[in-house]
């Protein structure tokens, strides 16, 4: 058990709809990242926050937004959700500020099926 | 675009054999390599975290290097192991604030 929490583990919707992922860091950990893995594809980079402020981001899409709350859990939300989003999208945590350096915990993953 | 790239792609070694496989990224900005171990069904961890050109590091029956200068990092598996079946990703820090995988190299131990 990594120590970070992602909910749902699962989730089935439709295009169109709007969903929320939201992710609990291991206890002490400022930083959280989010992560999609589609078929066939390497862990894709989409959002870094630290400590509530936007560090870094990737190739996240406009229909996507990302937040970290003061009590450090962070939310992705996905909206006018596509076929092609399915996916299986990970949060991770670290305990430092510099993705570089620090481990990353990962999440079990929330499991995307757009239908 | 930063390109971390690792081969093989997929691997099937047997039982008692040692195995290793690459990880290359850019040379430039280089701030950490890091190794990841993931099992089916479970969700990645961490092996190792290197950022010094020359560093090797062990865990067990499992050793990594780093060379900065050429860009490429080498995983050992020692005298492999069932359990040691997973898909192996490695990722890059450039100082950008996210780390980088690759899209890893999944490895199969025949009984």
């Amino acid at each position: 058990d990594s120590g970070v929490t992602q909910t749902p583990k699962h989730l089935i919707t439709a295009t169109g709809q709007r969903v929320t992922l939201r992710c609990s860091p291991r206890s002490g950990d400022l930083s959280v990242y989010w992560y999609q893995q589609s078929l066939d594809q390497g862990l894709q980079f989409l959002i870094h926050y630290y400590n509530g402020e936007e560090r870094a981001k990737g190739n996240i899409l406009e229909r996507f937004s990302a937040q970290q709350f003061p009590d450090l859990h962070s939310e992705l939300n996905l909206s006018s959700l596509e076929l092609g989003d399915s996916a299986l999208y990970f949060c991770a945590s670290s305990a430092t500020g510099s993705t570089d350096t620090g481990e990353l915990f990962f999440g079990e993953g929330s499991r995307l099926t757009v239908l | 675009i930063l390109n971390v790239e690792q081969s093989p792609q997929s691997l099937h070694v047997q039982e008692g054999d040692s195995t290793n496989f690459t990880c290359s990224f850019p040379s430039s900005n280089f701030y950490a390599l890091h190794w990841y171990r993931w099992e089916t069904a479970k969700s990645p961890e961490a092996l190792f975290v290197m950022t010094l050109n020359g560093d090797e590091k062990k865990k067990g029956r499992i050793s990594a290097t780093l060379n900065t200068k050429e860009g490429y990092s080498y995983l050992y598996i020692k005298g492999s192991q069932p359990e040691d079946s997973a898909t192996y990703l490695c990722a890059g820090g450039f100082g950008n604030e996210k780390l980088t995988f690759g899209t890893g190299t999944r490895l199969t131990i025949i009984p």
